[in-house]
């Protein structure tokens, strides 16, 4: 069974461009939720889509944005890059339903610089 | 207060010794707890699921949840080098009426676990 592939691996930016990161969950499952990690913050929440809706919201400002499929694929936006959004991106699939269907698998990440 | 706090270590346990870790949580309606450990260079992996009190055991590695105290942990028997790394506590807070699900983790910091041969 294939896990969770992201892509691409590796971007690098400049400042005031948008970027878009691509996420394929593992076959069957539903949910796909974002996350973004940097040594300051650790890991923090994103959004989270279930069935091409957004069901989970995080902090983050409008510049962050994502969307689902109807394949279960998703991706997200980043507009106007700031030097501080400079980060491992992380992407995470789950079947989305309660009980054990939250359990999360991570993709490989796409380690993004902003320059 | 930190939505999940863990101390960060770093917690050096000789091999073969248990490596015990723990993890606190301030949302009392979470109902999913997580232990992921993580690599250096390496994303999350997913490694122990707990959705009710008590204890789970999966090979050497044993979850321990007490809702009453808002307290997860970890516990890594006969630990071995390949262990150390950073380990993660997530508690999923997301709350969907409609599915019933709901996934959004919050994690902690991660304590980092060196396993000295």
């Amino acid at each position: 069974k294939a896990g969770v592939t992201q892509t691409p691996r590796y971007l690098i930016k400049t400042r005031g461009q948008q970027v878009t990161l691509s996420c394929s969950p593992i076959s069957g499952h539903r949910s796909v939720s974002w996350y973004q990690q940097t040594p300051g913050q650790g890991l923090q929440f994103l959004f989270e889509y279930f069935s091409e809706t957004q069901r989970n919201k995080g902090n983050f400002p409008g510049r962050f944005s994502g969307r689902q499929f109807s394949n279960s694929r998703s991706e997200m936006n980043v507009s106007t890059l700031e030097l501080g959004d400079s980060a491992l991106y992380l992407c995470a699939s789950s079947l989305g339903l309660g009980g054990g269907g939250t359990e999360a698998f991570f993709g490989q990440g796409t380690r993004l610089t902003v320059v | 207060q930190k939505e999940v706090e863990q101390n960060s270590g770093p917690l050096s346990v000789p091999e073969g010794a248990i490596a015990s870790l723990n993890c606190t949580y301030s949302d009392r309606v979470s109902q999913s707890f997580f232990w992921y450990r993580q690599y250096s260079g390496k994303s999350p992996e997913l490694i122990m699921s707990i959705y009710s009190n008590g204890d789970k055991e999966d090979g050497r590695f044993t979850a321990q949840l007490n809702k009453a105290s808002q307290y997860v942990s970890l516990l890594i028997r006969d630990s071995q080098p390949s262990d150390s790394a950073t380990y993660l506590c997530a508690v999923n807070v997301g709350k969907n009426i409609l599915t019933g699900g709901g996934n959004k983790l919050t994690f902690g910091t991660g304590t980092q676990l060196k396993v000295e041969l």
